[in-house]
């Protein structure tokens, strides 16, 4: 069984257009991120949620928003695509219980924006 | 905010070899230090982790050490393998909020057989 899964995994797509990433985690888990991944390699956090709290990485432009219709879905949406947005880009989900601290991570969605 | 530092950014060894890959960090309020490893075309796994109160982990092949005096910690992996070859990452988050991590900017590993 998926832990993490995430649709869809690959996803190209024009400047301007507006689109949308699913993720949903079958872990009963409290918490949910979005990660972006560059050309890179590097992994940064864009957003951490919980069914209380939105915590907002600040240098995430405001196109970006996450929608979360349950607990086990957290959805990213994005606004007028730019070719920097070109990206992989990660769900994951972790518990907040101290003894469990594991995060899990989906597979990705490789973003390509021309 | 926390900033974590990692080096190599790539690593070669011969199969049968050790291989240590170090980070250091910024914010003395970390408590929690996972180590990821990272598959071509997947999403990172946990390997290993530390919390503060230990300095030593050990998992097979795996070992990961902290000082949290200095702010740094390693992962040591012996014997190494070509099925170990990957980009691993390290991180710093608080027990409580564990995914919301900084990531190091990751080694790439190459095991030559």
């Amino acid at each position: 069984d998926t832990a993490v899964s995430q649709t869809p995994k690959y996803l190209v797509t024009q400047m301007g257009n507006d689109k949308s990433i699913k993720c949903e985690q079958n872990l009963g888990h409290d918490t949910m991120y979005w990660y972006k991944q560059d050309s890179k390699k590097f992994l940064k956090i864009m957003f951490s949620y919980n069914n209380k709290e939105l915590i907002i990485n600040e240098t995430v432009p405001n196109r970006f928003s996450p929608k979360s219709p349950d607990k086990a879905h957290l959805n990213l949406h994005i606004n007028s695509l730019e070719l920097g947005d070109s990206a992989v880009y990660f769900c994951a989900s972790s518990p907040r219980d101290r003894g469990n601290t594991e995060a899990f991570f989906g597979q990705g969605t490789r973003l390509t924006v021309v | 905010g926390e900033n974590v530092e990692q080096h190599p950014s790539t690593l070669s060894v011969q199969e049968g070899d050790s291989a240590v890959i170090k980070c250091t960090y910024s914010d003395s309020a970390s408590n929690y230090f996972p180590w990821y490893k990272q598959e071509l075309g997947k999403g990172p796994q946990l390997i290993i982790d530390i919390r503060s109160n230990v300095g030593e982990k050990k998992d097979q092949r795996i070992a990961v050490t902290l000082n949290k005096t200095a702010k740094h910690f390693s992962l040591h992996i012996t014997e190494t393998q070509p099925e170990d070859s990957a980009v691993y990452f390290c991180a710093a988050s608080w027990l409580t909020n564990a995914g919301k991590s900084t990531f190091g900017d990751g080694t790439t590993l190459t095991v030559k057989p």
